[in-house]
């Protein structure tokens, strides 16, 4: 079945650092692969998605290259803010898992002024 | 236009009642969606609608839980003789279609706290 695995946190930045939280996945045939973002207090939203390898999926100043051979969609903004404080979310959609999100485990962003 | 709203927000109730959440997908959306996210952790898929086609069930985690949804609109999960484990928030979640590139809007969620 499908699995993401997300790089544990949770991780703590001064603002204006670069960031990357690290994203690896398993699935057959050609997942779309998401970012989510979660404000405290706040519901879920997508931050950002890529449909087929090598699209870059782009918002917020955050890019996320979706890597077939690395299999990997790894998150970066090349410099963070106090409002990016948030638990992060990689996700699929696809493979042996049609029409159903399969999440990552989470990664708490907190940023420093 | 309106996005997907959940209710109740918050509800607290004892070991072994029965719970209701409901949830209003945005509207003309296809497909409905709920999943349960615990303390800490990431989000777990429990049941996915479809239009008229039968439900996917096979997260729900035990024949405690149920789920309907009337034509293309409200859907309601239920929970039977709730368990402490069932704290969490679950969330509900509308797409135009099931289909593997559209985007899901997720509503804020109801957290449920089984004392």
């Amino acid at each position: 079945g499908n699995s993401v695995t997300q790089m544990e946190g949770p991780v703590t930045l001064s603002e204006e650092a670069f960031l990357t939280i690290n994203c690896t996945y398993t699935a057959t045939g050609y997942p779309s692969l998401f970012w989510y973002v979660q404000y405290p207090g706040e519901g879920l939203q997508l931050l950002l998605k890529a449909t087929k390898a090598d699209d870059k999926g782009s918002n917020k100043g955050f890019e996320a290259t979706y890597r077939k051979e690395t299999t990997s969609f790894h998150l970066e903004k090349g410099s963070v803010q106090v409002s990016d404080s948030a638990v992060y979310f990689c996700a699929l959609l696809g493979g042996t898992s049609y029409g159903k999100l399969t999440f990552g485990q989470g990664t708490i962003l907190t940023v420093h002024p | 236009g309106a996005g997907v709203s959940q209710s109740p927000s918050n509800k607290v109730t004892e070991k072994g009642k029965d719970v209701e959440l409901r949830c209003d997908p945005i509207s003309g959306h296809t497909a409905l969606y709920w999943y349960r996210q615990r303390l800490g952790q990431g989000l777990e898929f429990l049941i996915y609608f479809q239009g008229n086609s039968a439900p996917d069930k096979s997260g729900l985690p035990s024949d405690r839980f149920s789920a309907e949804r009337t034509g293309e609109s409200v859907s309601t999960l239920t929970i039977q003789r709730t368990q402490q484990e069932d704290s969490a928030v679950y969330l509900c979640a509308s797409s135009g279609s099931g289909g593997a590139s559209y985007e899901q809007y997720f509503g804020p969620g109801t957290r449920l706290t089984v004392t």
